[in-house]
Parts: C-alpha cells; structure tokens; sequence
C-alpha cells in the first residue's frame, strides 16, 4: 500500500555537525508535517508544508532548523550544528486536502548526537 | 491548534478483555482522530469521528464522542497481545486539510497472555 517515506531510519551525528533527514509523502497528498518525539510519548509539531510552501512553521526553532518542500524531491528536514537535545525521533506525516481524513505517518528517524 | 489529553495514562489487562481509554479536549472541533504507536514505530490511524457523528466502529474498535462533554472513548473490544501499544487522541480543528494535530502524552496499553 501507499506509504510515507522516511529516510534515513537511523542517523548519528557527532555535537556540531549537521544533519539532514527527508520524507517523501504520499502521492497526491497536500500537506506534509513534522514531529519530533523526545521521550517516547511526546510529539512536538516543528511544521507543516501546503505542497511547497510553508503553511505553518509556529514550532519550529528559530536557530539550527530549517525545512524544505521541493517539487520532484523528498521534503527535508535540515538541522544545522546539532546538540545533544536534538536526540529524537523525528516523524514526518502527509495528508490529503481536506481534514476529514486520517493522517499517514512514516516509520521516523531516530537521530542520536553524541 | 486543540490538544487532546488520554486518560488513563496506562492500561493493563488480559487477552480477551475489553480496553477503554478516553480522551479529553477544550475547543470545538471538526473531528477527532485515534491513534495506536507500537513500540519504536510510527503513528498508525485508526479511526476519524466527525464532530456531527456520535459513535463509529471499524473492527473490534468502537468510539464515541459527545462535544457537549467535549470528551471521546476508543473501545477495543477482545485485546490481543498485538494491540500492546500507545494510543493517541488528536482533535481536529475548523481548518482544512492543513489542521495540524496535537498530541497528549497517551494511554499506554498493555495487553498480557
């Protein structure tokens, strides 16, 4: 069936260093989101694309964090000059123009900073 | 955006049994969505409730929402083993498509042999 693809599943990076982790939603859908799961049982919204804009960037950091929605290309999650804090599991999801649909979450990438 | 809080904060109980959890949120709402997260994996939906519907099954799953109480249940009915999870409730705003959820912290099943 349909997925959303995440990529890497796994990524280590040392303190300073940057990283880059990307999403390829599900065909046809609009909107692109992503989360970060710190502790194992809370997500925090970082933002959500309308296609290749911005919709909503309200949660993510100021610093270090930026993302992108390109046509043609997987959506990316860039993290420059990573800290320790950034440890985490970070989920990207995709969903459809209307919201009375579920949401299709990818599998995450778990990024550990040493 | 509104944010859903699950109650209880964990669940165990026997094969075969019935599972409850609920959810609790403070705005209006479009509609109310359930998730299940297996351990080290992604969010799965599973069901999506309008704000004009009562109740809604799919499989051994049933919901409910009353937005007077602005409260929802997820019911799983028989649990397997295979239904040890967490489960997350995200209302839905007025917005489009674009609506981001807010997740609480979860109800974390545990469904023993």
């Amino acid at each position: 069936g349909e997925e959303v693809a995440q990529t890497p599943k796994h990524l280590v990076r040392g303190e300073g260093q940057k990283a880059k982790l990307y999403c390829a939603p599900i065909k046809g859908h609009s909107y692109v989101f992503w989360y970060q799961q710190v502790l194992k049982n809370e997500f925090k919204f970082l933002i959500s694309f309308q296609n290749e804009n911005v919709f909503d960037e309200t949660g993510m950091p100021k610093e270090r964090f930026s993302a992108k929605c390109l046509p043609n290309s997987p959506c990316s999650l860039e993290i420059q000059a990573t800290k320790l804090e950034d440890s985490a599991v970070y989920f990207c999801a995709s969903s459809q123009t209307t919201g009375n649909y579920g949401y299709t979450f990818g599998s995450g990438t778990r990024l550990t900073v040493v | 955006s509104q944010q859903g809080e699950e109650d209880p904060q964990a669940l165990s109980i026997q094969e075969g049994e019935n599972a409850t959890m609920n959810c609790s949120y403070k705005t209006s709402i479009n509609n109310l969505q359930w998730y299940r997260q297996n351990s080290g994996r992604g969010l799965v939906h599973l069901i999506l409730i309008r704000s004009n519907e009562r109740e809604k099954h799919s499989g051994r799953l049933r919901v409910t929402l009353d937005t007077s109480k602005k409260s929802s249940s997820l019911l799983i009915t028989a649990s397997r083993a295979a239904d040890t999870a967490s489960y997350f409730c995200a209302p839905g705003g007025l917005t489009g498509g674009g609506n981001k959820l807010t997740f609480g912290t979860g109800t974390q099943l545990k469904v023993e042999l």
